[in-house]
This record gives C-alpha cells, sequence and structure tokens, in this order.
C-alpha cells in the first residue's frame, strides 16, 4: 500500500513567485492534514480537511496560503505570492475517519514533505 | 494553549545503552500522545500513540509511559544502536472542541555513536 506521497520534494523560487505543493493521502483516508517547520522551530499545524471540506484553517498564516482538495483525493497547498519567511518543510498527513469518541485513537500518516526554499 | 517541550534538545549516546526521552506538555486534557521518529530527508514515522486513558505501550525495544496528571511522557529505547539515529519527537492532541490539530515538540535529536 502506498504511503502518504508528496512532491516536489523540494522547490526553489524567489520572493513573489508562486509555488503550488501536492499532497495525495493514503487510498480511503477521508482526514487531510497539512502542517509546516519553518527556521528549525516546532511544526506547527496548518489545515485539516474531511474530504473536500475545510475542516480547520485556523492555522493557516495569512491569505497568500490556499489550500484545496477536490474531489477529496490529493490537496494542494498554493503560496501566491512566496515571502523569505515562507520557507519551510511542508508536511501533510492523512488518516482514516474516525468518530468523535475515538479520536484518542486516530493514528496520522505523515508524507516525507516539501522543503521550499524562498530566496 | 497548549505547549510540548522536550528535553534534552540533542543526545549522543555509545551503541549499547538505555536511553529516556522526555516529553513535557502543559494541559493534560488530551485524547493521546504520540511519540515520533523523523530521519534526515524524511516523513514522520509514528512510533507509538498512548491513549489518555492508557500508561504506556511498548514497541520492540521501545517503550512509552504517559503520565497525563502531571503532563509528561517519556520514550525508553533499550539498547540503543546506530540505526536509532534519528530526531525523535513527541505531540499531542489536545481535547480542543472540534479541533484534530496536533501539537508537536521541538524534538531530540539522537546520536548513537558505533
Amino acid at each position: 500500500e502506498a504511503g502518504v506521497t508528496q512532491f516536489p520534494s523540494h522547490s526553489v523560487i524567489e520572493k513573489g513567485q508562486t509555488v503550488t505543493l501536492r499532497c495525495d493521502p493514503i487510498s480511503g483516508h477521508d482526514n487531510l492534514y497539512w502542517y509546516r517547520r519553518v527556521m528549525g522551530k516546532e511544526i506547527k499545524f496548518l489545515l485539516h480537511f474531511v474530504k473536500e471540506s475545510k475542516q480547520d484553517e485556523s492555522g493557516m498564516p495569512n491569505n497568500r496560503f490556499l489550500a484545496e482538495r477536490t474531489g477529496g483525493t490529493y490537496s494542494t497547498l498554493k503560496v501566491q505570492p512566496a515571502e523569505l519567511e515562507d520557507s519551510g518543510v511542508y508536511f501533510c498527513a492523512s488518516s482514516q475517519d474516525v468518530a468523535q469518541d475515538l479520536l484518542h485513537n486516530e493514528k496520522l500518516f505523515f508524507g516525507s514533505g516539501t522543503q521550499l526554499s524562498v530566496l | 494553549k497548549q505547549e510540548v517541550t522536550q528535553i534534552p534538545a540533542a543526545l549522543s549516546v555509545p551503541e549499547g545503552e538505555n536511553l529516556v526521552l522526555n516529553c513535557s506538555f502543559t494541559d493534560s486534557a488530551i485524547y493521546n500522545l504520540q511519540w515520533f521518529r523523523q530521519d534526515p530527508g524524511k516523513g514522520l514515522t509514528s512510533l507509538l500513540l498512548i491513549q489518555s486513558s492508557q500508561r504506556e505501550q511498548t514497541s520492540g525495544r521501545l517503550n512509552a509511559s504517559l503520565d497525563k496528571s502531571s503532563g509528561r511522557s517519556t520514550l525508553y529505547i533499550a539498547a540503543s544502536q546506530p540505526g536509532d539515529s534519528a530526531t525523535y519527537l513527541c505531540a499531542v492532541r489536545s481535547r480542543d472542541t472540534g479541533r484534530r490539530a496536533l501539537t508537536f515538540g521541538s524534538g531530540t535529536r539522537l546520536q548513537v555513536q558505533p
């Protein structure tokens, strides 16, 4: 079974350009999460999809970030225009849907991440 | 707001030693705590998940404990091997209504010397 796949693995762009990251979750996983790690800091939550719906986007830093999950399959995260502080590693994770009372057992599977460098 | 702290930030041990990694969190209202491993350039691999009602979980040479009331978890690695070298992260899922975000610690970078 394929795991969570992300591409590109690396992206180097100039400030002001646009970049789109893609995540393919494990087949059948309704939950899809985006996280990022910047400047050696902790990994931080960005947003959460359930199928094609944004369930929680409280971690999105600003309106330069746009995430989509058309059809509830793969997801894209677009940064437009990119700024220097957007540099970091962007991780995607997925999990099977669980009922609210089973959240204690939800296990996330992470992709290898996209290393984004904004120059 | 939940905060997760991991100590030490880095650790270097000779092969064969038993070691303990520490994780503390500020809000004890959690669903679970997970320990992950990250190798350079790779994603996060889930090692152990401890539900809030559990005290410990074991997998091979790994044992994770959870003391929810004191906000602490430890990851015990027995008979360490060079292949255990990686960054170890702990993350908690808090009982924020409607939210499923994990809060991560900054990690412990482990180096096992052959």
